[in-house]
């Protein structure tokens, strides 16, 4: 089944504590990207990446790290979690930029 | 880079009635603009999508026009059912690699629209 998993769902945290959210699609695809989800304020860019090696910074990178050394892997690194990035996160991956995105599940981050 | 602007925030319609939901659009290089649904508690999922050559696509019971020259596009909902309630978002993406000093080469999505359909 063609898929794009997210690991944990949940998690509760204290500010400055490391943490990496997972990402992981079965497609092959080129083309993956995080978002993070806010009341009112849609779905925002965070990071994307065009291939293995190759990322880049989206509308909101401020505090976020990402690595793509495989192409079915994209982490999405929080170094030092504060209040403000308590969100809903999406990681999603697609053929090329400008095609459909898949979205994984989703992940409820809150940070105290 | 791009701006997407969504409206209206919330849409309130009776079952069987249209709904109609806009969005415009900032960069005039862009040329493939997706229609989200995200229903309570779910991922989003893609429902409709236009690209710049075309000015409408249909499925079914939904439509998405396209105007270019206003930078103007809107999605379309006929003989509305209560499973069409959900958050329904616009996006807007430019040719890969356009984009100059800096900005996300990818999609930008508007704020989203509550539909909510009244039975």
């Amino acid at each position: 089944e063609a898929q794009v998993t997210q690991n944990p769902r949940y998690l509760i945290t204290v500010t400055g504590k490391k943490l990496t959210v997972t990402c992981s699609q079965n497609m092959n695809h080129e083309y993956m990207s995080w978002y993070r989800q806010d009341p009112g304020l849609g779905l925002r860019q965070i990071y994307y990446s065009m291939n293995v090696e190759v990322t880049d910074k989206g509308d909101v990178p401020e505090g976020y790290k990402v690595s793509r050394k495989e192409k079915r892997n994209f982490p999405l690194i929080l170094e030092s979690p504060s209040p403000n990035q308590t969100s809903l996160y999406f990681c999603a991956s697609s053929r090329d930029h400008a095609g459909e995105q898949y979205f994984g599940p989703g992940t409820r981050l809150t940070v105290t | 880079g791009e701006n997407v602007e969504q409206h209206p925030s919330t849409l309130s319609v009776q079952e069987g009635d249209s709904a109609v939901i806009k969005c415009t659009y900032s960069d005039s290089a862009s040329n493939y603009f997706p229609w989200y649904k995200q229903e309570l508690g779910k991922r989003p999922q893609l429902i409709i999508d236009i690209r710049s050559n075309v000015g409408e696509k249909k499925d079914q019971r939904i439509a998405v026009t396209l105007n270019k020259t206003a930078k103007h596009f809107s999605l379309h909902i006929t003989e509305t059912q209560p499973e069409d309630s959900a958050v329904y978002f616009c996006a807007a993406s430019p040719p890969r690699g356009i984009l100059q000093g800096g900005g996300a080469d990818g999609l930008t999505f508007g704020k989203g629209t509550h539909l909510i359909i009244q039975p």
